[in-house]
């Protein structure tokens, strides 16, 4: 099963940032928080991950509690074509990059 | 960015037929690779996890007769459903991971486009 909840859906206005959230309350020490998304009809594309830092890349930025039990991913500036499903997955390096999928948040960027 | 490239994307076959779907990661060698399965409106099911030159190693549930997973070389997985029936249709995604001296955190994963397979 999934060790991740999220929300089912969220809508966002074009331009404004998207805020995803995700809680992980069972995360332990040596698992880290990946993200996905899955734009419809097409395989899931690698968004960002980290561990205990917030991280941000040229996607978007990670931040993740001082507890480590809840992260939110942010795109700053959403554009239409980040409309997808977004998946937030907790996993290990001992799990050889296995990836178990919850049942994400579907993201609506809207105009 | 590491591409993987899944052949057919569409198949459409008579129900009892097998049908092979290929997954290729075309610009780096992948020490092991995923299988999933998609449902509509649903997330993606991990079936089984397949390493090069070893047996695949499937999820509880998951029929390894049914689905026939070969990993021969570094750079391609084939999944053949056998005896497909109506109940098989879904959408077949592969993903892939880069070697442990790639530098690549092991979750970091590369996706294929997807197969879907229709059985009539």
């Amino acid at each position: 099963d999934a060790k991740t909840t999220q929300p089912p859906s969220m809508d966002c206005a074009e331009g404004r940032a998207a805020n995803l959230p995700c809680n992980h309350s069972t995360i332990s020490g040596n698992e880290y928080v990946y993200w996905y998304r899955q734009i419809h009809s097409q395989g899931p594309q690698y968004i960002i991950h980290g561990l205990k830092n917030n991280e941000t890349n040229e996607m978007a930025s990670l931040i993740i509690t001082e507890d480590r039990k809840s992260s939110t991913l942010i795109l700053p500036h959403a554009t239409l074509r980040d409309t997808a499903v977004y998946y937030c997955i907790v996993t290990d390096g001992n799990q050889g990059g296995k990836l178990i999928f919850g049942q994400g948040t579907e993201l609506s960027v809207k105009p | 960015g590491a591409v993987v490239s899944q052949h057919p994307s569409r198949v459409i076959c008579k129900s009892g037929t097998s049908v092979k779907i290929e997954c290729r990661s075309l610009d780096f060698q992948a020490t092991t690779m995923f299988w999933y399965r998609q449902f509509p409106k649903q997330s993606l099911m991990l079936m089984a996890t397949s390493n090069e030159g070893s047996k695949a190693t499937y999820e509880q549930g998951v029929e390894k007769d049914k689905f026939l997973i070969n990993h021969a070389s570094l750079t391609l997985s084939t999944l053949t459903v056998t005896s497909a029936h109506p109940e098989d249709s879904s959408f077949y995604i592969c993903s892939a991971r880069e070697g442990l001296t790639s530098g690549r955190a092991p979750g970091e994963l590369f996706f294929g486009e997807g197969s879907r397979l229709t059985v009539l």
